[in-house]
């Protein structure tokens, strides 16, 4: 069965920490497909990263950088020196390639709230 | 290049109503999927189709369902309205094809009220 677990359901930092998202997953495919987005308020889930299950680099993209480590079914996500404009709701995904795309499977979200 | 256009943004609907929302998908995309958001079950996959045809489609009872015309855009239709159907309703585009990544593109969603 396919499953996205973000055990941290809040996290409050004030600017310029850093802060790391956890996300672990499980699936039963060998080609899959992680994700993280993002939902500002205003309830647009906006794309923030795509990794598949066969490029375990990490990758660092400005202040936001993710660390994809199959061997513990985890694709954390950090923000370094976090801005209150980084305050959202953050969803990691799984897609499996099996379902041609269109079906993602979302954790429950991590509400980062970031304070001046 | 536009966005994903859903409408309408907010609605109000009493119990054993039925509901239609419209999803514009980006041009030149030929996948739309549709999910469910509540506070409670958080953001749950409905269904996904593609050149008219559902492809995926999720755990919701037969009163949620949907289509797409030929231009690519799509409906879903809730029938008998529950309480529980309350929710934001997103709708998401991609372009569909093989081999498909799975990034998808959200609009801003239809907010449903059910009373």
């Amino acid at each position: 069965a396919q499953k996205v677990t973000q055990a941290q359901t809040e996290i409050s930092v004030v600017e310029k920490e850093d802060v790391t998202l956890d996300c672990v997953y499980e699936t039963r495919d060998t080609t899959y497909y992680l994700f993280w987005y993002k939902q500002p308020p205003s309830g647009e889930l906006v794309f923030l990263i795509r990794r598949n299950s066969f490029d375990e680099q990490n990758e660092i993209s400005g202040r936001y950088s993710w660390n994809f480590q199959k061997s513990t079914s985890s694709f954390n996500f950090t923000i370094t020196a976090s801005q209150v404009v980084d305050s959202a709701v953050y969803f990691c995904a799984l897609s499996e390639a099996r379902n041609q795309g269109g079906k993602l499977i979302f954790g429950q979200g991590t509400e980062l709230s970031v304070k001046p | 290049k536009a966005g994903v256009t859903q409408t309408p943004r907010y609605l109000i609907k009493t119990r054993g109503q039925q509901v239609t929302l419209s999803c514009s998908p980006i041009s030149g995309h030929r996948s739309v999927s549709w999910y469910q958001q509540t506070p409670g079950q958080g953001l749950q996959f409905l269904f996904e189709y593609f050149s008219e045809t559902q492809r995926n489609k999720g755990n919701f009872p037969g009163r949620f369902s949907g289509r797409q015309f030929s231009n690519s855009r799509s409906e879903m239709n809730v029938s008998t309205l529950e309480l529980g159907d309350s929710a934001l309703y997103l709708c998401a585009s991609s372009p569909g094809n093989r081999p498909n990544t799975g990034e998808l593109f959200f609009g801003e969603g239809s907010r449903l009220t059910v009373l």
